[in-house]
């Protein structure tokens, strides 16, 4: 069964700065997809950036873009210039034909 | 454009108790997915539906079904209430099955289903 790992429950960063959010998934599967979503308090999941399993090149969404390595089957996120409303619990997403299967969630903290 | 839209917002059962939740997908998407997310961990997936069949199940018991409707609207439906279904049930729609980009989901607010 495919498995996806949050190891940080809790991270935070000074605005303005840099964070990176890891992430490893398990997965037999050849075709999928990897997304990373954005629940804020108000509990809307909001899609923040994707990545084809297929291509190599990795993802950038404005201040977000993700470290894909397929072959060690990781997929972290790095948030540029971090800003207040960036603060909110980060789930990493695997997606394949016929599953989707989330991470615990890491939850990061924007310090002014 | 109306996003997906789910009823009602909070709940409040008693063991043993039944409840049923409904969501609305965007206009066009043909396939609904449930997920239930228990506080403090990530959404669980449930069940799938497209063009009003079951194409996926979760690991939930029986007590858990759904159905999607002609609209392409959807029920959740719970039986048997236990303190364990505390959770907020979300759903999500998508144009078609299949992992391309333009299949993307998108979720709706969720529902708060609290059991005493």
């Amino acid at each position: 069964a495919q498995t996806v790992t949050q190891s940080q429950p809790e991270m935070s960063v000074q605005e303005a700065e840099t964070v990176t959010l890891s992430c490893t998934y398990d997965t037999s599967e050849s075709d999928y997809y990897l997304f990373w979503y954005k629940q804020p308090p108000s509990r809307q999941m909001i899609l923040v950036i994707r990545q084809e399993a297929y291509k190599q090149q990795n993802a950038t969404e404005n201040r977000f873009s993700v470290n894909f390595q397929k072959a060690a089957k990781s997929f972290s996120l790095k948030i540029s210039d971090s800003q207040l409303g960036d603060a909110a619990m980060y789930f990493c997403a695997y997606r394949s034909a016929s599953d989707m299967r989330f991470g615990a969630g890491t939850r990061l903290t924007v310090k002014p | 454009d109306a996003g997906v839209t789910q009823s009602p917002t909070h709940l409040i059962k008693t063991r043993g108790q039944h409840v049923t939740l409904r969501c609305s997908p965007i206009s066009g998407h043909k396939s609904v997915s449930w997920y239930q997310q228990v506080l403090g961990q990530g959404p669980q997936f449930i069940f799938q539906y497209y063009e009003k069949e079951e194409r996926g199940r979760g690991n939930f018991p029986d007590r858990f079904s759904a159905r999607q409707f002609p609209n392409y609207s959807s029920e959740l439906n719970v039986n048997a209430l236990l303190l364990g279904d505390s959770a907020l049930y979300l759903c999500a729609s998508r144009p078609h099955l299949g992992i391309g980009s333009s299949y993307e989901q998108y979720f709706g607010p969720g529902t708060r289903l609290t059991v005493t």
